[in-house]
């Protein structure tokens, strides 16, 4: 079993459409995490960080943890084609953790159609 | 304030010869990281370095992978005598503190012919 699990997708909505992207996780000790957006051919962009369960808004993104379900979400809404990438869950261990190296979920492919 | 510097950008070497990536971390980042993403899969941990010391190195290949973060310089990390399977997107990322933020760079991609 991988320790963080994406649906890969490819997910396709019409322009305006609310997106959910998720993220399992098995390892317990994973405290903070991130979503990172990737366009064709270029580097991860950090998107939302966060490191308690509930809900963080940042415009018209909202990132959902839910330590209990080990479990995240991603929310967008009033999504637009420049939302079109590859959307990228990870996670890593508390502050002076044994180890410092995040874990990346495989990552979804998002298309928001015009 | 630059973000994280990769270069090359592209690199293409041929199977045997050695590959050197660079990385610049961003201004007042001491702590560098080294990923790898293959065709269809996530971002994968090489290693984590410190000025002049490799904290983590458990993601990298115990044969022909090596990293090194000078005191003065950029990051690097060597591959040598590269094989096809070496063909990926590297990425490196840096932060302030250990488990906080991590900003990465555009990445360097090798092609092995």
């Amino acid at each position: 079993q991988k320790e963080v699990e994406q649906d890969p997708g490819p997910l396709s909505v019409p322009e305006g459409a609310i997106v959910s992207l998720n993220c399992t996780y098995s390892n317990s000790a994973f405290q903070y995490f991130m979503w990172y957006r990737q366009y064709s051919r270029k580097g991860p962009e950090l998107l939302m960080y966060t490191y308690s369960s509930g809900n963080k808004e940042d415009g018209r993104f909202t990132a959902q943890v839910d330590k209990s379900s080990k479990y995240i979400s991603l929310f967008i809404r009033d999504s637009q084609p420049s939302d079109s990438a590859t959307y990228l869950c990870a996670m890593t261990l508390r502050l002076g953790g044994a180890t410092n190296k995040l874990i990346f979920g495989t990552g979804t492919l998002l298309a928001v159609q015009p | 304030n630059a973000g994280v510097m990769q270069n090359p950008r592209h690199l293409v070497r041929r199977r045997g010869q050695e590959a050197r990536l660079r990385c610049s971390p961003m201004k007042g980042h001491s702590h560098v990281y080294w990923y790898r993403q293959l065709p269809e899969e996530g971002l994968k941990f090489m290693v984590y370095l410190q000025k002049e010391n490799i904290i983590d190195e458990s993601g990298m290949p115990k044969e022909r992978f090596s990293a090194e973060f000078p005191k003065e310089g950029p990051s690097i990390l060597r591959i040598q005598q590269v094989v096809r399977g070496d063909s990926a997107a590297y990425f490196c990322a840096s932060s302030p503190q250990p488990n906080t933020e991590a900003f990465f760079g555009q990445g360097t991609r090798l092609t092995v012919v």
